[in-house]
């Protein structure tokens, strides 16, 4: 139990291009899911803390106009990186908090490619 | 600001022996913490957990020891395999259910 899926697992754009990428847990409701960036040989870093039903918090220096999130369901957070620049090129993996656990459960990541 | 550190950056040993992976926590507030090994292309994948109010837990294979004192922690793996080649971390929940996360232990397993 506690699956935690990504959609896409990789993806190549344009530079300018908007990417969404899709965060589900498969067999659990979250109210919370976070949105992590790793750049190579790098820890994860938390972008954002994403709520059903309400607006995303973001951390320090993350910008929100660029990373759109959207938790419109409690197993569906997307994270939507606009005009997408070679800088953004990174591994994004999001997890879904569940609080009958008190555990957070981690997808399998991203892997964005912008050229 | 708050973060969570690793001493070693690289260990090797070889298949068979114990591994010990060690990291620094700077937060006295934390009461949580959880160790993950994430492999080449994944997500993080839980390992162990331990809470502030023990020094010590088990599970298959790892322990993990945790020293409020000093804020230090540390992952043992007995009989280190081939298969535990990867990227450790170790993370703390300082508030909230936020998860800081450390630098990273690459352990590599040699046969």
């Amino acid at each position: 139990g506690a699956v935690v899926s990504q959609h896409p697992s990789w993806v190549i754009c344009k530079s300018g291009t908007s990417v969404k990428i899709e965060c589900r847990s498969l067999d659990f409701q979250a109210t919370t899911m976070f949105w992590y960036r790793q750049f190579p040989k790098q820890s994860l870093m938390l972008m954002a803390t994403s709520n059903e039903g309400s607006k995303a918090t973001y951390e320090q220096g993350v910008e929100k106009d660029k990373f759109l999130i959207n938790h419109a369901s409690l197993t569906l957070s997307t994270l939507t990186v606009t005009s997408a620049h070679p800088e953004d090129s990174s591994f994004y993996i999001c997890s879904a908090f569940r609080g009958a656990t008190d555990t957070q459960y981690f997808g399998p990541g991203t892997r964005l490619t912008v050229l | 600001g708050e973060s969570v550190g690793l001493h070693l950056p690289t260990l090797s040993v070889q298949e068979g022996d114990n591994s010990i992976i060690n990291c620094a926590y700077s937060n006295s507030a934390s009461d949580y913490f959880i160790w993950y090994k994430q492999e080449s292309g994944k997500g993080p994948q839980f390992i162990i957990d331990i809470r502030s109010n023990m020094d010590k837990r088990q599970g298959q294979r790892v322990t993990v020891l945790l020293n409020k004192t000093v804020k230090h922690l540390s992952l043992q793996i007995a009989a280190t395999q081939p298969g535990d080649s990867a990227v450790y971390f170790c993370a703390e929940i300082p508030y909230g259910n936020k998860l800081v996360f450390g630098a990273g232990t690459i352990l590599r397993v040699k046969s």
